[in-house]
């Protein structure tokens, strides 16, 4: 079975420009998930989707993040204008159901760097 | 949410067994114990989960106390392989379940 697949790998940008990340779940997955993980901590929670719907957004800077996903399969998360802080590795999560009994398969996510 | 507390690091040597704890005194009913572990420059990584009774699998075996208020992770040959940091988090099945994670605890396999 194929994996979650992130790009880019890499990302490095100037503070104030704007970037996106592109994920593509398991085939089948209905919940698709967005974590920021600063150097040194545990990944933290930006975002859930059930199909192409939002279900949590709660931890989601939405003055400058955003995600969508189209068609409940890809998703996107976008920062505009990006900040030092914003520097970290972003992960993208899906399950076959948003339950507590299913497993989460996570991706090898994007590391950006803001200088 | 509730809460578990792990060690923030554990040794252990090649080949031997690895007993990795997690507390979890404020654990709810309808909390599921899960453990996932994240290998240098990867995502995090399902390992096993429970609700109740022990649990095996190819990777590793979960422990659950008859209370519940701990777990024990068991692998059961550490290879170098297995360096990585553990994380133990509970998913309340009343509502989304929502994977939290803390700060887990980073294992150090030595040859």
């Amino acid at each position: 079975e194929a994996g979650v697949a992130q790009s880019p790998r890499y990302k490095i940008i100037e503070k104030r420009q704007s970037v996106a990340f592109w994920c593509n779940p398991i085939s089948g997955h209905a919940t698709l998930y967005w974590y920021q993980q600063i150097l040194g901590q545990g990944p933290k929670l930006l975002i859930q989707f059930q199909n192409n719907g939002v279900v949590d957004d709660s931890q989601l800077p939405k003055d400058r993040f955003s995600a969508e996903r189209l068609k409940g399969v890809d998703s996107t998360l976008k920062i505009q204008p990006a900040k030092l802080e914003d520097s970290a590795v972003y992960l993208c999560a899906s399950s076959l159901e948003a339950g507590p009994n299913y497993g989460y398969t996570f991706g090898s996510g994007t590391r950006l760097t803001v200088v | 949410d509730a809460k578990t507390t792990q060690p923030n690091s554990m040794e252990s040597n090649e080949e031997e067994p690895v007993h990795l704890p997690c507390n979890h005194s404020t654990i709810s009913g309808t909390d599921y114990i899960h453990w996932y572990r994240q290998l240098p420059s990867q995502g995090p990584e399902y390992v096993i989960h429970g609700l109740t009774s022990n649990v095996n699998n190819r990777m590793a075996s979960l422990a659950i106390a008859e209370d519940r208020k701990s777990s024990t992770l068991i692998l059961h040959r550490a290879t170098l392989r297995d360096a990585a940091v553990y994380y133990c988090i509970l998913r309340d099945q009343r509502n989304t379940g929502k994977l939290i994670f803390g700060q887990g605890t980073t294992l150090q396999v030595k040859p």
